[in-house]
C-alpha cells in the first residue's frame, strides 16, 4: 500500500534552517512528484511547492521561493524540503503529499511539526 | 496570496444530508476543474475524498459528492453518519503566481 513517512518533530530558533524528509513506500517513486503542505495552528492549508522526481523540475509558492528548496534522491527513496530563515510564523506541521495527475494529492504522510521559539 | 471562502462551521443530524460551499474567483475555481476537497479528522493528514470537482477516489463512500457552478464549489455529504465529523477543507488551482490554493476549512458536526 502507498506510505510516505516523514521524519520526527524540529524545534529551532528564528533566523536557522530545518530540513524535512519523506520516505514513500509502496508505488514507483519516480512515477509521480511530491508535494509540501504546510499547516499552522487552526490555520488553512499552505502549499509550498512540488518536486518531479523523475526529471527534478521544481515549481515554488512565490511565497517562498527565496527560502525554501526540494529535493529528492532516487536511490534512498526519499524526498526532502529545506526551509531557510526561519521565523515565528514558519511554526506548523509540514505534510509531504504525493501528486497525480493535475493538483491531486492523494497520499500524505503524517506530518511533521516544526516549532520556532528563541 | 488569494484563497478561497468557506463557511466556518455546517452541521447536520445522522442520516441527513449537508453541503458545504467553496467560493472563488473567475481567476481559480471559475477557470478550473482541478478542484478538490479533503477530509481532515483532529491530530491527522488531510485525506483526498474529491479531485477534480466530482471524482472520488477509490475507497470513499459514494456518500460525497462534488459539484461546481461558476466560481463556487460545493460538497455535498448525504446519510450523514458520525464518522463524518472533521474539518473539510476544498482546493483548487490558483492561476500561475498561485498555484494550489485552499478554503479555510468548514469544521462539519455531526448532532
Amino acid at each position: 500500500q502507498v506510505q510516505l513517512v516523514q521524519s520526527g518533530a524540529e524545534v529551532r530558533k528564528p533566523g536557522a534552517s530545518v530540513t524535512i524528509v519523506c520516505r514513500p513506500s509502496g508505488y514507483t517513486f519516480t512515477s509521480y512528484p511530491i508535494h509540501w503542505v504546510r499547516q499552522a495552528p487552526g490555520q488553512r492549508l499552505e502549499w509550498l511547492g512540488r518536486i518531479t522526481v523523475g526529471n527534478l523540475n521544481t515549481e515554488y509558492s512565490p511565497k517562498f521561493q527565496d527560502r525554501l528548496t526540494l529535493s529528492r534522491d532516487t536511490s534512498a527513496t526519499k524526498a526532502s524540503m529545506e526551509l531557510r530563515n526561519l521565523t515565528s510564523e514558519d511554526s506548523a506541521t509540514y505534510y509531504c503529499a504525493r501528486g497525480r495527475g493535475y493538483l491531486v494529492l492523494d497520499f500524505w504522510g503524517q506530518g511533521t511539526p516544526v516549532t520556532v521559539s528563541a | 496570496q488569494s484563497a478561497l471562502t468557506q463557511p466556518p462551521s455546517a452541521s447536520g443530524s445522522p442520516g441527513q444530508s449537508v453541503t458545504i460551499s467553496c467560493t472563488g474567483t473567475s481567476s481559480d475555481i471559475g477557470r478550473s476543474d482541478y478542484v478538490s476537497w479533503f477530509q481532515q479528522h483532529p491530530g491527522k493528514a488531510p485525506k483526498l475524498i474529491i479531485y477534480d470537482v466530482k471524482t472520488r477516489p477509490s475507497g470513499v463512500p459514494d456518500r460525497f459528492s462534488g459539484s461546481k457552478s461558476s466560481s463556487v464549489a460545493s460538497l455535498t455529504v448525504s446519510g450523514l453518519q458520525a464518522e463524518d465529523e472533521a474539518v473539510y477543507y476544498c482546493s483548487s488551482y490558483g492561476g500561475r503566481d498561485n498555484y494550489m490554493i485552499f478554503g479555510g476549512g468548514t469544521k462539519l458536526t455531526v448532532l
